[in-house]
């Protein structure tokens, strides 16, 4: 069973406020994503890192950043919500390349 | 860049019915693909993972197909139950990312 937590689930925030999505897990996976779902679309990939140190941009541009200082923990943030910023994100993990990806349960984020 | 359409976009059956979902892509040097199941507002639940050498996998009542040459990938439901309502998505993986097909929204009626 997959192992992977995020906080908050739901958080509605004013324009101009900084924000930080925590995602963790606990199986030891080198590999970490952060995923944008607007709702009723698709999903895209928008941050990526394949361990401590490292991070990559995904194929969907985004104002936010995320960190990688422990294998567990994969931030990300946003230095200003803005509307646009209303979407669903979910964080990821795998073994590697070639393993099964496991997601959390979300994190709703509506910016008023 | 890698395209993933998944068809249909929407189905309602009744319970008790074989379902036959369909997902095709345009780029066949993919690892594996995965087949996911979305609850409204909810995060993903992984059903299946098929590796790019693999033709076939099942689990239950799930059986997913891989034609990597040609692109295409099917998930097989069968005695579908009013549970299986949800939207499943497939993602093939190119090894950085999964790319995800709009889904195919399923109502399984009682």
């Amino acid at each position: 069973e997959a192992d992977i937590y995020q906080t908050p689930r739901y958080l509605v925030i004013g324009t101009g406020k900084k924000i930080t999505l925590e995602c963790s897990q606990t199986m030891g996976h080198d590999k970490m994503y952060w995923y944008q779902q607007d709702p009723g679309m698709e999903l895209h990939l928008i941050h990526y890192s394949y361990g401590v140190n490292s991070t990559e941009k995904g194929d969907l541009s985004s104002e936010s950043t995320v960190s990688r200082i422990r294998t567990e923990h994969f931030p990300l943030t946003l230095e200003s919500a803005r509307p646009s910023h209303t979407s669903q994100y979910l964080c990821a993990s795998s073994r590697g390349l070639s393993y099964e990806q496991y997601f959390g349960p979300g994190t709703r984020l509506t910016v008023t | 860049k890698q395209e993933v359409t998944q068809i249909p976009a929407a189905l309602s059956v009744p319970e008790g019915e074989n379902l036959v979902l369909n997902c095709s892509f345009t780029d066949s040097a993919i690892y594996n693909l995965q087949w996911f199941r979305q609850d409204p507002g909810k995060g993903l639940t992984s059903l299946l993972l098929i590796q790019s050498s693999q033709r076939e996998q099942t689990s239950g009542r799930l059986n997913a197909s891989l034609d990597k040459s040609s692109g295409r990938s099917t998930l097989y439901i069968a005695a579908s139950q009013p549970g299986d309502s949800a939207t499943y998505l497939c993602a093939p993986n190119a090894g950085n990312m999964l790319t995800f097909g709009g889904g195919t929204r399923l109502m399984v009626k009682p």
